[in-house]
């Protein structure tokens, strides 16, 4: 059973641009969750989906961040008009249930130009 | 005040010392409890989740104390592997399973 499975590992954005991360969870896992950690902090919870809902999005950045989890394909985080300040490791973690262990994947880490 | 804040390490022990970590949480609400690890800022994977009796795994054992809102780690015996940042974690029932992070604790086992 393969784990979580995230793409690109790495993105290099220049200010201005939109960076797409993707999230595969688990097979048999219907709720992902992604998280963020900037350089030096902890992770920190941004949103939790379930197919085709978002559940919890209270702690995505109001503008220029979104999400979803489409029926067919991965989740995706999608930043747009990136600034420095949004490089970090993103983290999609998934689980059958909402009160299951949650298993993370390798992360995506986005550096911003 | 943090949701979940951890001893700010970081710790530096030699092989076969015991080491302990120590974590708060703010809400009372919080429902689950689990003790991550993360290597070099990789993703975290699970340790170990933590019950109000106590709970051992080889040589880890994690404590919980609801009434100080207190959650605790020790290991024992301690091997160079140990190396990493420890993550105290927990989540709250009406929470929708979020995760809630405190820093993290690193830990460095010397020869």
């Amino acid at each position: 059973n393969a784990g979580v499975m995230q793409n690109p590992r790495h993105l290099v954005r220049r200010r201005g641009q939109e960076a797409r991360l993707r999230c595969s969870p688990m097979k048999g896992h219907s709720h992902v969750y992604w998280y963020r950690q900037l350089p030096e902090e902890g992770l920190k919870f941004m949103v939790y989906l379930q197919k085709e809902n978002i559940i919890d999005e209270s702690g995505m950045p109001k503008e220029r961040f979104s999400a979803e989890f489409p029926k067919e394909g991965p989740s995706i985080l999608r930043i747009q008009q990136v600034v420095r300040g949004d490089s970090a490791a993103y983290f999609c973690a998934s689980s059958p249930g909402d009160q299951d262990t949650q298993y993370f994947g390798p992360g995506t880490r986005l550096t911003v130009l | 005040r943090k949701e979940v804040e951890q001893d700010p390490g970081p710790f530096n022990v030699p092989e076969g010392a015991t080491v302990a970590f120590n974590c708060t949480y703010s809400n009372s609400a919080s429902q689950s409890f689990f003790w991550y690890r993360q290597d070099c800022r990789k993703e975290p994977k699970l340790l170990m989740s933590v019950y109000s009796s106590g709970n051992e795994d080889g040589r880890f054992t994690a404590q919980l104390n609801r009434a100080s809102q207190y959650i605790s780690l020790l290991i024992r015996d301690s091997k160079l592997s140990d190396s990493a940042t420890y993550l105290c974690v927990v989540a709250g029932y009406n929470q929708g399973g979020k995760l809630i992070f405190g820093q993290g604790t690193e830990l460095s086992v010397k020869p």
